[in-house]
């Protein structure tokens, strides 16, 4: 069935470093991704998005990559800060947006 | 001015109550969500509503009743508690009718805890 994964549960960084999340998803059919961040005791929220015709994306301090090649979708958080520590979940467009299970970033100062 | 909210923020009872959550959005979506999440953070979509008609039911229990009295509502009640009902739940809204028109806007969530 379709599903959306990251690779890995927790991510800890020092602050000033470069983060990548990673995240897999399994139906190749699949034309929209996003990513989500959700801190503590919040809903989440929109961090950015992706089109299946384009390959990388770029926002403010913060960059999604696609390969649809192999599945893969990727988000680079640049110089990160403690405020970026939060549970990040990518998201795949279906018939509604499917989660998947959420990185949890720690950031260290 | 908040976008999606929901009430109650928390909420505790005890098993075989009947409870409701209730959640409006300002925004002007077409299309409501809600979404649980459980303790491991795994979202996952339980219905969505399009201009008050029910366009997803996953495999919920019948327990869990979902209501739009309007597009810019949609409660969320449920039956006889379980345990395993304990959770956070939010509610989510876009604006056109699938999830391909843009972002998800979700509220603050509501955190049940069944005893």
């Amino acid at each position: 069935g379709e599903s959306v994964g990251l690779h890995l549960p927790t991510l800890s960084v020092q602050e000033g470093d470069n983060s990548i999340i990673n995240c897999a998803y399994s139906n190749s059919a699949s034309d929209y991704f996003i990513w989500y961040k959700q801190e503590s005791g919040k809903g989440p929220q929109f961090i950015i998005d992706i089109r299946s015709n384009m390959d990388k994306r770029q926002g403010q301090r913060v960059t999604v990559l696609l390969n649809k090649t192999v599945k893969h979708l990727s988000l680079q958080i640049a110089a990160t800060q403690p405020g970026d520590s939060a549970v990040y979940f990518c998201a795949e467009a279906g018939t509604a947006l499917i989660f998947g299970k959420g990185t949890t970033l720690s950031v260290s100062s | 001015d908040t976008a999606v909210s929901q009430t109650p923020k928390y909420l505790v009872t005890q098993m075989g109550n009947d409870k409701s959550i209730k959640c409006e959005q300002n925004l002007g979506h077409d299309t409501m969500y809600w979404y649980k999440q459980d303790s491991k953070k795994f979202l996952k979509i339980m219905f969505s509503y399009n201009n008050k008609e029910l366009i997803i039911n996953e495999t919920v229990p019948n327990r869990f009743s979902p209501k739009s009295p309007d597009k810019a509502h949609l409660n969320l009640h449920i039956n006889s508690l379980e345990l395993g009902d304990s959770a956070v739940y939010f509610c989510a809204s876009t604006l056109g009718a699938g999830v391909n028109t843009g972002e998800l806007f979700f509220g603050e969530g509501s955190r049940l805890t069944v005893l």
